[in-house]
């Protein structure tokens, strides 16, 4: 069965920099999109960027571009999530989300999720 | 961006009953290519992650009840959950995937009555 696994909560100082892997097992790996989305405490949702498993290419909303690198390491079947430079309003949990689309078929909705990584900021 | 905003933002509805849920986009987010509307329906219980409903606005996903359906077309979407079951106590979001970055509606919160 498809599943993605991500790395336990972390406490950061503002400023500082956290890395978040997401395993994924039960399909094959570089055939699937993987997206970050990430929800403040209470809050709703918010699209990352994906990254493309197969190529390491990446694509980041604008809002991240500059604070945020997606990478990959196949040999694992890992993708991570680095936020550089954080803030206290990045205190969120972070999930990562495979494309529902396979093969040359992108759809950017999301048909599996990981369990969430909880990124707290504070000094 | 395109903004999504969902009415209203809760919702307490007896078990048994008509639950509705709206969901408006700023710009349409039907698709001419495909002649499909890209929205999808999650619903994210407490402390889980969002779980996928509906894709191309109004497509079940596999698996789901089929008490949950969901309408519309170009900027006013709809989604329905007949006879409310416990289980369905939830925070409801839509997502539009027709052009990045992929946004999501503030969340619509599902009680009992």
């Amino acid at each position: 069965q498809v599943q993605l696994v991500q790395s336990g909560s972390e406490v950061k100082k503002p400023g500082a920099s956290v890395k978040v892997s997401c395993k994924a097992s039960g399909y094959t790996f570089t055939g699937y999109y993987i997206h970050w989305v990430r929800q403040a405490p209470g809050q709703g949702l918010e699209w990352m960027g994906w990254i493309n498993p197969n190529s390491g290419v990446t694509n980041y909303a604008q809002k991240f571009q500059g604070s945020v690198t997606m990478t990959r390491d196949a040999s694992v079947t890992s993708t991570y999530m680095e936020v550089n430079s954080l803030k206290s309003d990045d205190t969120a949990v972070y999930y990562c989300a495979r494309d529902f689309g396979s093969g040359l078929r992108r759809f950017y909705f999301f048909d599996y999720w990981g369990q969430g990584t909880l990124v707290t900021v504070s000094s | 961006d395109i903004v999504m905003t969902q009415s209203p933002d809760s919702l307490a509805v007896s078990l048994g009953e008509r639950a509705t849920i709206n969901c408006k986009s700023s710009q349409s987010v039907f698709s001419s290519s495909n002649n499909k509307n890209s929205l999808t329906w999650y619903q994210q219980k407490p402390g889980q992650p969002p779980k996928l409903l509906v894709y191309w606005a109004s497509t079940r996903e596999s698996g789901v009840p089929d008490r949950f359906s969901a309408s519309g077309a170009g900027t006013d979407f709809t989604l329905t959950i007949t006879s409310l079951q416990a289980e369905d106590v939830a925070v409801y979001y839509c997502q539009q995937y027709y052009s990045p970055p992929y946004t999501f509606g503030q969340g619509t919160k599902l009680e009992i009555k």
